[in-house]
């Protein structure tokens, strides 16, 4: 079956430590993207990329790193910067490099980062 | 700059009836689409509708519906005949794609809706 895959979906930190999210998807999309939602509000664009090799900030990149070095694998780094980390992190992603072609995105079940 | 605003925090509706969750949008970008999400309590994002900037009618999909009023930057979404399951956040989205378009993904913050029997 096609889609997105996030793991894990539950994650516990402890303050000062880097841990990586990842999402995997199967769908030859080209587009990827990390948003963070916190309770009861929308979801904020970390970091998006349009084609392998490239990303971009979003709107709270500060603290969160990304690699794009595969087309299917999108891994998000939430590093030490971070200073409130604890939120639930969705993946998602798109086919079309940019253009109109492939208009909505694909999310995946998200993870939940706790910091203990 | 590219923007989403929902008003309203929370909606209630009983079942069977229609309700309407609004969305007013900033671009000044001429080429972008409109999108509605699902998000039920186990937190996965379900795609509803979208609608393109150039699109002449408005699109529907099933019990869904959006009001596209360009000039007034609105694309609110009717849920008409109300069911139980349709309690879950909605959330509203905007992605430009015209040739400056950084293609970024944003989302409103959201309404509750709670459907009562």
């Amino acid at each position: 079956d096609g889609g997105i895959t996030q793991s894990p979906k539950y994650l516990f930190r402890k303050e000062g430590q880097n841990v990586t999210l990842s999402c995997e998807q199967n769908l030859n999309h080209d587009a990827m993207y990390w948003y963070r939602q916190d309770p009861g509000q929308g979801l904020r664009l970390i970091y998006y990329s349009q084609i392998v090799n490239d990303f971009q900030k979003g709107d709270i990149a500060e603290g969160y790193s990304v690699s794009r070095e595969k087309k299917e694998s999108f891994p998000l780094t939430v590093t030490s910067a971070q200073k409130n980390p604890t939120a639930f992190y969705l993946c998602a992603s798109r086919a079309g490099q940019g253009d109109f072609a492939g208009t909505e995105a694909f999310f995946g079940q998200g993870t939940r980062l706790t910091v203990v | 700059a590219q923007k989403i605003t929902q008003t309203q925090p929370g909606m209630f509706v009983q079942e069977k009836e229609a309700v309407t969750l609004d969305c007013t949008y900033d671009t000044s970008d001429p080429s972008y689409g409109l999108f509605w999400y699902k998000q039920p309590s186990s937190g996965e994002m379900i795609f509803l509708i979208y609608q393109g900037s150039y699109d002449q009618q408005n699109a529907t999909e099933g019990r869904y519906s959006l009001n596209f009023q360009k000039a007034r930057k609105s694309a609110n979404l009717v849920i008409s005949a109300s069911q139980l399951g349709d309690s879950a956040m909605y959330f509203c989205a905007m992605r430009e794609w015209g040739g400056g378009a950084t293609n970024k993904l944003i989302f409103g913050t959201g309404t509750l809706l709670a459907v009562q029997p």
